[in-house]
């Protein structure tokens, strides 16, 4: 079946540095990846929608400027959580939507998420 | 706009117990419906899938209707293992996919 593929599956970084994690489909082409965050024991929050060759889509609440993303083919979203603070630290999961489906109907498959801790 | 509402846990069973989470949800048009599952430590897995009413989707003795009178998706098994212990997340699909708070799920032997 579709499989996407995030990188890294975690990561530790230091206050005040950029991290960037990336969320490929390996096996089909995604003109749409959506971008969500996970609290412990929480549900997941749509932060961002991201359109392959044009700018992304942000949740009301998001900083644009904080959390960058880039669609910069078919198969690959990256995040780049700039000037990172502990309160960013969080899960990050990616999925992807396949090219050819219609919006409704269409399965959305996940990457296994990423595991952010600033320190 | 659009939501889904589930139940709250956490749900603890005993080995073999039947198992019911609901689901409910609003929506504008006819979405698709989805249960999806988290293992501890993992990302999200789908599960089962629903893309019209009264249609049922299955998996690994999982099943789920799609009823859009009470506009309704629970997610039932039948007799539930040690390893279906997670976290249970239901979804509706219009132009992005929109979960619910999760449920939590506890299966002891």
């Amino acid at each position: 079946g579709a499989v996407v593929s995030q990188h890294p599956s975690w990561v530790i970084c230091k206050s005040g540095t950029s991290v960037k994690i990336e969320c490929r489909s390996l096996d089909f082409q995604a003109t749409t990846m959506f971008w969500y965050r996970q609290f412990p024991k929480q549900s997941l929050m749509l932060m961002a929608t991201s359109n392959e060759g044009s700018k992304a889509t942000y949740e009301q609440g998001v900083e644009k400027d904080k959390f960058l993303i880039n669609h910069a083919s078919l198969t690959l979203s990256t995040l780049t959580v700039t000037s990172a603070h502990p309160e960013d630290s969080s899960f990050y999961i990616c999925s992807a939507r396949d090219i050819g489906g219609r919006v409704n109907g269409n399965t959305i498959y996940f990457g296994e998420g990423s595991w952010l801790t600033v320190v | 706009g659009n939501s889904v509402t589930q139940m709250e846990g956490p749900v603890t069973l005993s080995e073999e117990a039947f198992l019911t989470i609901n689901c409910t949800y609003t929506a504008t048009g006819y979405p698709s419906l989805f249960w999806y599952v988290q293992y501890p430590g993992e990302g999200l897995q789908l599960l089962l899938k629903a893309t019209k009413a009264d249609d049922k989707g299955s998996n690994k003795g999982f099943e789920a209707t799609y009823r859009k009178e009470t506009t309704s998706f629970h997610l039932e098994k039948g007799s539930v293992q040690v390893s279906d212990s997670a976290v249970y997340f239901c979804a509706l699909s219009t132009d992005k996919l929109i979960f619910g708070t999760g449920t939590r799920l506890q299966v002891f032997p």
